[in-house]
């Protein structure tokens, strides 16, 4: 299985930050990577896929980038409705393994 | 769109299981449709996915075997089965379909998901 790492696995920030999460493939994945968030109680919902386009609804201050194994998630003037937990997902190859996610705080 | 899992479920160890995703508002038949596990507290996992159209389905090796995958086209539902379940199945499951016609790749719509309680 392709393992996928994210950092940091939390982090807190205050209203209007910049905030960005990473994670590294185990392998070359092109750019085949999705990212989610995950509310608290509430089923995941697809922020941004083939690592750098936003699925319909999400805001312009989401923002993926990367490559190969190496990828970003930006978070932009972080807002309160934010707080949630991030999750990366590869699906270059079978099983399309996730990240163990990242929780996102507001200070 | 819309995915709609069946309701909770507490069963004891080794008793046999089938959880339900009905969907509708789009071509059931032409878009794959995964499950995920998240246990209690913890991330998620790609369990397994297959294609109504022909049933062809795929698993995580962490799940094959001990879990099957299958659908009813004629009402537009999949489901997730097990024959005989552990204390370690306790988790929220969900169901969520590919976004891309008949490829598997990002899941773009999501069921609210389904509670298992294993306990003797």
């Amino acid at each position: 299985d392709i393992q996928m790492t994210q950092s940091p696995s939390s982090l807190s920030a205050s209203v209007g930050d910049s905030v960005t999460i990473t994670c590294q493939a185990s392998q070359d994945i092109s750019n085949y990577l999705n990212w989610y968030q995950q509310k608290p109680g509430k089923a995941p919902s697809l922020l941004i896929y083939d690592t750098s386009n936003l699925e319909g609804g999400v805001p312009p201050r989401f923002s993926g980038s990367g490559s190969g194994t190496s990828f970003t998630l930006t978070v932009t003037s972080l807002q309160v409705e934010d707080v949630a937990t991030y999750y990366c997902q590869q699906y270059d190859d079978l099983p399309h393994t996730f990240g163990q996610g990242t929780k996102l705080e507001i200070k | 769109v819309q995915l709609v899992q069946s309701g909770a479920e507490v069963k004891k160890p080794g008793e046999s299981l089938r959880i339900s995703c009905k969907t509708s508002g789009y071509s059931f038949t032409s878009y794959w449709i995964g499950w995920v596990r998240q246990m209690p507290g913890k991330g998620l996992e790609w369990m397994g996915i297959i294609y109504p159209r022909d049933s062809d389905a795929r698993f995580s090796p962490s799940f094959r075997g001990h879990v099957s995958i299958s659908v009813d086209k004629s009402i537009s539902t999949a489901y997730l089965q097990w024959s005989s379940l552990k204390a370690s199945d306790t988790a929220m499951y969900y169901c969520a379909i590919s976004r891309r016609l008949a490829r598997y790749d990002a899941f773009n719509f999501w069921g609210q998901g389904t509670m298992v309680s294993v306990s003797s």
